[in-house]
């Protein structure tokens, strides 16, 4: 079946705009995780989602970050304001069930954002 | 909290070498581990796992057990070829924190023909 497929691939933009990035998880998953990978800080969890709840926001590094998941599928993860220490890969994970369980997240190709 | 530490890279190798890449954890919990890898261009797959102390964690040739009582995650392969070549990342997951991952900083392993 298809996996995790996330949008844009890329996207450059420019200080200061509003970005929207998108990750449709594996169907039937119900946990879905965004985390970031960059140069300086390697790979961090950002948030996570247990159906259209997010229980977990302990990652989001200021309140310019928001995401949303609705009909326990599609998430978007925008960032407001874009600065340029935000320029990173966006993954998106899913997994079956999420907290509690010993389980295997799967990782979307991720969205390589660049803030000029 | 929980913390991932992996040796530092890069690590350069010929082809049929033995490789090691060291991980260590700490966790509060009990949790499971992971190595990840990402091949040039290509995002996070997973290649292997344990979730319990002592399990042994294999795939394409790479093993790793799970020592709780050295909080360790070794990778090991026999005989690394040039495909190997890729960023392993060593991870955990805390099923009393939400499960979320929290990784190493990622090892580059070059192996040359």
């Amino acid at each position: 079946g298809a996996g995790v497929s996330q949008s844009p691939s890329n996207k450059v933009t420019e200080k200061g705009k509003d970005v929207e990035l998108r990750c449709d998880p594996i169907s039937g998953h119900t946990a879905l995780y965004w985390y970031r990978q960059s140069l300086g800080q390697g790979l961090e969890f950002l948030i996570y989602f247990q159906g259209n709840s997010a229980p977990d926001k302990s990652g989001l590094p200021s309140d310019r970050f928001s995401a949303e998941r609705t009909g326990g599928s599609v998430s978007t993860l925008t960032i407001q304001r874009t600065q340029q220490e935000d320029s990173a890969v966006y993954l998106c994970a899913s997994s079956l069930w999420g907290s509690g369980l010993k389980e295997t997240q799967y990782f979307g190709p991720g969205t390589r954002l660049l803030v000029l | 909290g929980d913390s991932v530490t992996q040796m530092e890279g890069p690590v350069t190798l010929s082809e049929e070498a033995f490789l090691t890449i060291n991980c260590t954890y700490t966790a509060t919990g009990y949790p499971s581990l992971f190595w990840y890898v990402q091949y040039p261009g290509e995002g996070l797959q997973l290649l292997l796992k344990a979730t319990k102390a002592d399990d042994k964690g294999s795939n394409k040739g790479f093993e790793a057990t799970y020592r709780k009582e050295t909080t360790s995650f070794h990778l090991e392969k026999g005989s690394v070829q040039v495909s190997d070549s890729a960023v392993y990342f060593c991870a955990l997951s805390d099923p009393g924190a939400n499960s979320k991952l929290t990784f190493g900083k990622g090892i580059t392993l070059s192996v040359r023909p």
